[in-house]
């Protein structure tokens, strides 16, 4: 089972609202990522975390805030977002960091977010 | 520092007829590379990953990669195209210099006609 799943799979907010996107894997991995991945671009990172520490924060703003609350799941706060942030947010996770090689990265299906 | 070019933005096969979506790389180190496939509103899927074991990878739905270390390439075929593999294909590498990034291409769309 390669799974990792994430909720909502869409969500329209406004730039006054707080919301949350949510993320599960039950593969035992313990580094899960957020990427941004905008229309006809490849994805972008934004966040590592790492046996459930933030590792990695790609100056990414503070209106977009992760929790990783145990092993096995991923959350990312959003507030005060902007039009220009509605994009796919994609959840992945990998055995560890990514940082062996070979060590394999699996990706949710996204949730779609629009920000008005 | 590590890099991937795909070489193709768009390409275009009849179904039934081979498929050949190409990637360069760049890296000082010993590289892991992956292909990635995303159907449209979807999320990645990974069909194959090369991390300096045979080279000439296989992968799910009938594709295949080679890893060509005098070309740095990384090709990806497909000996017959189905119309369920038009999609947007990324290739991705991935180094051994303790960096915690995979390095995406900026991908091809297959596109595969009746």
């Amino acid at each position: 089972d390669t799974e990792v799943t994430q909720t909502p799979k869409h969500l329209v907010m406004g730039m006054t609202n707080k919301k949350s996107l949510k993320c599960e894997q039950h593969m035992g991995h313990r580094a899960m990522y957020w990427y941004k991945q905008k229309a006809k671009k490849p994805p972008e990172l934004m966040f590592v975390y790492s046996y459930e520490k933030l590792s990695i924060n790609e100056s990414v703003p503070s209106r977009f805030s992760p929790e990783c609350p145990n092993s096995s799941l991923l959350n990312l706060h959003l507030h005060a977002l902007q039009p220009e942030d509605s994009a796919l947010y994609l959840c992945a996770s990998s055995l560890r960091q990514m940082s062996h090689s070979g060590n394999t990265i699996y990706f949710g299906e996204g949730s779609w977010l629009t920000v008005v | 520092a590590q890099s991937v070019t795909q070489l193709d933005s768009h390409v275009s096969v009849s179904e039934g007829t081979p498929v050949l979506l190409r990637c360069n790389y760049s890296s000082s180190y010993s590289p892991s590379l992956f292909w990635y496939v995303q159907h449209p509103n979807k999320g990645l899927q990974l069909l194959l990953k090369y991390t300096s074991a045979a080279t000439l990878v296989k992968g799910i739905n009938g594709f295949e990669a080679e890893f060509k270390k005098s070309e740095t390439s990384f090709h990806l075929t497909k000996p017959s195209a189905h119309m369920s593999d038009a999609a947007e294909y990324f290739c991705v590498v991935s180094g051994e210099d303790s960096s915690y990034k995979l390095i995406f291409g900026s991908g091809t769309r297959l596109l595969v006609r009746p």
